[in-house]
């Protein structure tokens, strides 16, 4: 079955990086898009970025254009999201996604960032 | 940018239907997907395409989409419906974007 198991969440300090993780299992991981989805605690779901099957293709949220990195290794199985210039606004839980095009059909269980003094 | 706007809550009594409406400019054009999540939990696609329904989704949540508004219905809602649900399209300029969200409360 698909599974999505986050890491590399945690506390970090006001413009400090982090660097979050993404195994994927079950399924064939170079032939789907993968998105990187986040929720502030009591908030919404706000999309972060999205990555194509090859890696050619990248698109990120306005929020996080320029500080934020998606990747992925094929030969892994992992989806990456490096976070750089952490602000307190970016405190939320982080979801790996895998996408079919246009949709999310699966969601890991999220790893919590959190930025503070 | 493009966005979405749902009722913040809907309520509905055992065994009724409850209707959860997402607003967006001219949504008729686009697909529309709806994600169900339950407290401390990832979110679930219970609809997506508009009226498509996962495999393990049961047949009682349906959707539809025209105009300006697409449409989650929970049809004969049980306790276990009891959770937040947001819509979600894709967007050329703005990528993905979701709803507001909506709580649904069954009493």
């Amino acid at each position: 079955q698909v599974q999505l198991v986050e890491s590399g969440g945690g506390l970090v300090k006001p413009g400090g990086s982090l660097r979050l993780s993404c195994a994927a299992s079950g399924f064939t991981f170079s032939d789907y898009y993968m998105s990187w989805i986040r929720q502030a605690p009591g908030k919404g779901l706000e999309w972060v970025s999205y990555i194509s099957s090859s890696g050619s293709t990248i698109y990120y949220a306005d929020s996080v254009k320029g500080r934020f990195t998606i990747s992925r290794d094929n030969a892994k199985n992992s989806l990456y999201l490096q976070m750089n210039s952490l602000r307190a606004e970016d405190t939320a839980v982080y979801y790996c996604a895998r996408a079919k095009a246009d949709h999310v059909d699966y969601w890991g269980q999220g790893t919590l960032v959190t930025v503070s003094s | 940018s493009y966005e979405l706007t749902q009722p913040l809550s809907v309520s509905v009594a055992l065994g009724q239907t409850a209707r959860i409406t997402c607003g967006g400019n001219n949504i008729g054009s686009k697909n529309v997907h709806w994600y169900q999540q339950k407290p401390g939990q990832a979110p679930v696609l219970v609809i997506y395409r508009d009226s498509n329904r996962p495999s393990g989704i049961p047949e009682r949540f349906s959707g539809s989409n025209s105009g300006n508004t697409a449409t989650l219905t929970i049809s004969r809602a049980q306790a276990g419906d009891e959770a937040d649900y947001y819509c979600q399209v894709w967007d050329s300029s703005t990528h993905c974007v979701f709803g507001t969200g909506t709580k649904v409360t069954v009493l």
